[in-house]
């Protein structure tokens, strides 16, 4: 069974805090996507990993790529309160359907002042 | 673009009623996704489709949800008849397919709530 698995699932922070969210996957994958949901609201793409080793960056968050360990993270730099929110990770095994995603159960992340 | 938008926002019924939910995806888009979302088991795909035809439909909890995308700018979600166990969060979203990104966008969800 394929198996998406974050850690860990709940992070309260402190601001100006770092800190890494895992996402470890069972299937052979070169596309990982990060989603980010605020409370009551829908989900909001943040990165698209395509290969091993990609690396993207969009302000205090960065998020990598290591396909052969099936691994993915997502590093947080001086945390805000505003990065608040919780964090999917989502896999496209390979050679299965196009946008057949498979999500992770997401991290819950609080950052207090 | 307005983005994928679903209707209605929120729904509120009673167990044994009928429920249709609506999804228009983003214009141009070829892919349709339908997801649930609840505490308990987080983020979970119902059914896609590819160019309005359903390609995966094993995601679909019972024969009592159906769905239908009866042209390349609306869909439906029907839940017939509805228990409480069905309250949830329901997404829908949209691809293009064949770029480099493969990337959904989601809609706002429609919040179903059966009492």
């Amino acid at each position: 069974e394929l198996k998406v698995e974050q850690n860990p699932l709940f992070l309260s922070m402190q601001e100006g805090k770092n800190y890494t969210i895992y996402c470890n996957y069972s299937t052979t994958s070169d596309r990982l996507y990060w989603y980010r949901q605020d409370p009551g609201k829908s989900l909001e793409s943040l990165f698209v990993l395509l290969s091993n080793g990609a690396v993207k960056q969009e302000g205090r968050l960065m998020a990598s790529l290591d396909t052969k360990a099936r691994l993915s993270t997502l590093h947080i730099t001086a945390a805000v309160h505003d990065l608040s929110a919780t964090y999917f990770c989502a896999v496209e095994p390979y050679g299965g359907s196009q946008g057949n995603l498979i999500f992770g159960k997401g991290t819950k992340l609080s950052v207090k002042p | 673009d307005a983005g994928v938008i679903q209707s209605p926002r929120h729904e509120v019924t009673e167990m044994g009623q009928e429920v249709t939910l609506r999804c228009k995806p983003i214009s141009g888009h070829d892919y349709l996704f339908w997801y649930r979302q609840t505490m308990m088991r987080g983020l979970e795909l119902l059914i896609y489709f590819n160019n309005n035809v359903p390609i995966d439909d094993s995601g679909m909890p019972e024969d009592r949800f159906s769905a239908k995308m009866p042209n390349a700018s609306f869909s439906t979600l029907k839940i017939q008849p509805s228990e409480p166990r069905d309250s949830a969060v329901y997404f829908c979203a949209s691809m293009l397919a064949g770029g480099v990104h493969n990337e959904q966008f989601f809609g706002p969800g429609t919040r179903l709530t059966v009492l």
